[in-house]
C-alpha cells in the first residue's frame, strides 16, 4: 500500500526558502506512470496546487508560484522535495505531498505537515 | 489561474440530496475529461470521491456522483449521512498545471 510521508521545518523564517520532503513507500519513485506532486492548505483556506514532478524531472508549476518553486527527485531515497524561495506569512500553510495518476488525480495524500513562515 | 468558483456552503437534511457546483473557464473545466473532487475532514489527508469528471474510486460509494456541462462541473451527494459533512474541492486539469476549486462546506442538518 502506497504511503507518503513529509518531512522538514516547521517553521522558516520570512524570506528565507522553505525546504521540504515527501518519503515514498510501497511504490517506486521511478514509477514512469506517476507524477508526484505538492499541495498546500493555509490556514482558513482552500486547497491550492503547487506542482508536480516526474522521476525523469520533467516538472509543472502554478503559474504564481513558478518563479519560486524548485522540485526534485532522489531515486535513491525514494524521495522528491520541495523547495520555495523568499517566503512570506502568506506561504504558511499545512503542505501535502501526493501521487499524481494518469488521469490526473490524486489518490493516495501524505498527512500533511504544518510550515509556518515567522521571524 | 484563479481557483475554481464553488459555493461556500450547502446543507442538507439526513437522506437528502444536494450537488456542489464547480465553475471554471473554457481553459480549464470545459475543455478538460481530468476533473476530480476530494473530500477534506479538518486534520486529515484530502480524499478522492469522484476522477475522470464521473468515475468513483474503489470503496467510495455510489452516493456520490459526477457530472460536467459546458464550464461547470458538479458533485452530487444522494442519501445524505452524518458522517458526509466535510469540506469538498474540486480539481480540475488547466493545460500545463492544475487548479482547485474554492471549496464547499457541506453541512448535514
Amino acid at each position: 500500500q502506497l504511503q507518503l510521508q513529509e518531512s522538514g521545518p516547521g517553521l522558516v523564517k520570512p524570506s528565507e526558502t522553505l525546504s521540504l520532503t515527501c518519503t515514498v513507500s510501497g511504490d517506486s519513485i521511478t514509477n514512469n506512470f506517476y507524477y508526484w506532486a505538492w499541495v498546500r492548505q493555509p490556514p482558513g483556506k482552500g486547497l491550492e496546487w503547487i506542482g508536480s514532478i516526474h522521476y525523469t524531472g520533467r516538472s509543472y508549476f502554478d503559474p504564481s508560484l513558478r518563479s519560486r518553486v524548485t522540485l526534485s527527485v532522489d531515486t535513491s531515497k525514494n524521495q522528491f522535495s520541495l523547495k520555495l524561495r523568499s517566503v512570506t506569512a502568506a506561504d504558511t500553510a499545512v503542505y501535502y505531498c501526493t501521487r499524481e495518476t494518469e488521469s490526473s488525480s490524486y489518490w493516495s495524500w501524505g498527512q500533511g505537515t504544518l510550515v509556518t513562515v515567522s521571524s | 489561474q484563479s481557483a475554481l468558483t464553488q459555493p461556500r456552503s450547502v446543507s442538507g437534511s439526513p437522506g437528502q440530496s444536494v450537488t456542489i457546483s464547480c465553475t471554471g473557464t473554457s481553459s480549464d473545466v470545459g475543455v478538460s475529461n481530468y476533473v476530480s473532487w476530494y473530500q477534506h475532514h479538518p486534520g486529515k489527508a484530502p480524499k478522492l470521491m469522484v476522477y475522470d469528471v464521473s468515475k468513483r474510486p474503489s470503496g467510495v460509494p455510489d452516493r456520490f456522483s459526477g457530472s460536467k456541462s459546458g464550464n461547470t462541473a458538479s458533485l452530487t451527494i444522494s442519501g445524505l449521512q452524518a458522517e458526509d459533512e466535510a469540506d469538498y474541492y474540486c480539481c480540475s486539469h488547466a493545460g500545463s498545471f492544475y487548479v482547485f476549486g474554492t471549496g464547499t462546506k457541506v453541512t448535514v442538518l
